[in-house]
Parts: C-alpha cells; structure tokens; sequence
C-alpha cells in the first residue's frame, strides 16, 4: 500500500494562531487525499476532500475559510488551521487515495490550542 | 448520504475466543468496505476489505462477510490474541471510478483478556 507522512506529528499553539500541516505520499502520485478529524474515543469525520491542481471538497459544516488546504503536487497535500481555538483541538489525520477505493493513512497530527 | 452503524462499541473477549463486529449501511449503491484497526495514538491500519461482487473474504485469522440484501457486513477474528485489542471500525464506500470517500461506523474497542 501507500506510504503516508505527516508533519508535524505533535503541535501546541496559542489560541488565534494558525498551524499547518504537511500530508506526503512517499511512494504513490495522490491525485486525492483525504483530510480527517478524530475527537477522543470517536470516529473519523471526513473534512473535505483534496483534489491535486484544483480546489478542495469540503463536507457539511466544515468552514472551508477557516481550514485551509492546498494540493499543489501528487505527493503533498497541507491542512492549515486558521486562527485556531481550543475546541479545533483534535488529532488530524490524512489519508491516500488510490485507484483501487483502498485509502492509506498518514500517522496523524495531535493538535492542542490553548 | 451514506450512513453506517457499527456494533459492539466495546467488545471484550477472552484469549482464544472469537469476536465479531457488525456493521450497516444505508446506500445500497455502496460497494467496497474496508476494515481499520487503531491502536490508540495511531494511525489506522487497514486489516481487511470487501467488495460487493463478494460474499466472504478471509485472511488466516480474520474474516470478512458481506450480505447485500440485508446490507450489512461483519468481521470475524478467530483465535483472538491480546495484540488484537484495539478499536475497530468499519467502512463503505462507493466506487466513482476514482478515489472515494469512505464513511465510517463508530468503532468497537476490543479487549482481549488473558
């Protein structure tokens, strides 16, 4: 399967700040990569949809202006949290899409906003 | 959209037994359905997967049973192991021709006792 980074794994900022995070497909070109958010002892919620060269799919109720994310290349996709607070604390993670349905995940970012 | 309803949310079994977790969806046009094992502060891994054309998959000690009609889908770990505890969860997805997006159950955390 896909080989999945993600940076930074850890992050802790201030509240008001924003923060990136970087998605990389080490071994597979990603035409789309998929961004999530995991509360504590819940599911995955798909955010939106990253699609290489264009614009992002976000889902209902996510606030495209307020999570940032770009897709320049086939092996990088960044999820940028605008002027974060508390309750965006949350552990992020990407995942790969490939051809076959089958999607790989990166290791996660575990955001903490003070 | 799609919906899926995952069952236990905790399962606890004892070394050598089975377990099962069951899962349903909503799109009867959903078609492929993973399944992720995550062991807490990681990333998921997927373990084993089905599409529609299939009724049954197996991979030595886990299994996976798909029924359309009654849309719902199930996974069977024999021999259970103290490395199997984790949380599990399933997935459905539609095939668009491209990469799609997956929907998830709620997971079920699994303890394997000694």
């Amino acid at each position: 399967g896909a080989v999945v980074s993600q940076h930074p794994s850890r992050v802790i900022c201030k509240s008001g700040t924003s923060v990136k995070i970087e998605c990389r497909s080490l071994d597979f070109q990603a035409t789309t990569m998929f961004w999530y958010r995991q509360f504590p002892k819940q599911s995955l919620m798909l955010m939106a949809t990253s699609n290489e060269g264009s614009k992002a799919t976000y889902e209902q109720g996510v606030e495209k202006d307020k999570f940032l994310i770009n897709h320049a290349s086939l092996t990088l996709s960044t999820l940028t949290v605008t002027s974060a607070h508390p309750e965006d604390s949350s552990f992020y993670i990407c995942s790969v899409g490939t051809g076959a349905d089958t999607q790989y995940f990166g290791p996660g970012t575990r955001l903490t906003v003070l | 959209g799609e919906n899926v309803e995952q069952h236990p949310s905790t399962l606890s079994v004892q070394e050598g037994d089975s377990a099962v977790i069951k899962c349903t969806y909503s799109d009867s046009a959903s078609n492929y359905f993973p399944w992720y094992k995550q062991e807490l502060g990681k990333r998921p891994q997927l373990i084993i997967d089905i599409r529609s054309n299939v009724g049954e998959k197996k991979d030595q000690r886990i299994a996976v049973t798909l029924n359309k009609t009654a849309k719902h889908f199930s996974l069977h770990i024999t021999e259970t192991q103290p490395e199997d505890s984790a949380v599990y969860f399933c997935a459905a997805s539609r095939n668009t021709g491209t990469a799609s997006k997956l929907t998830f159950g709620t997971g079920t955390r699994l303890q394997v006792t000694l």
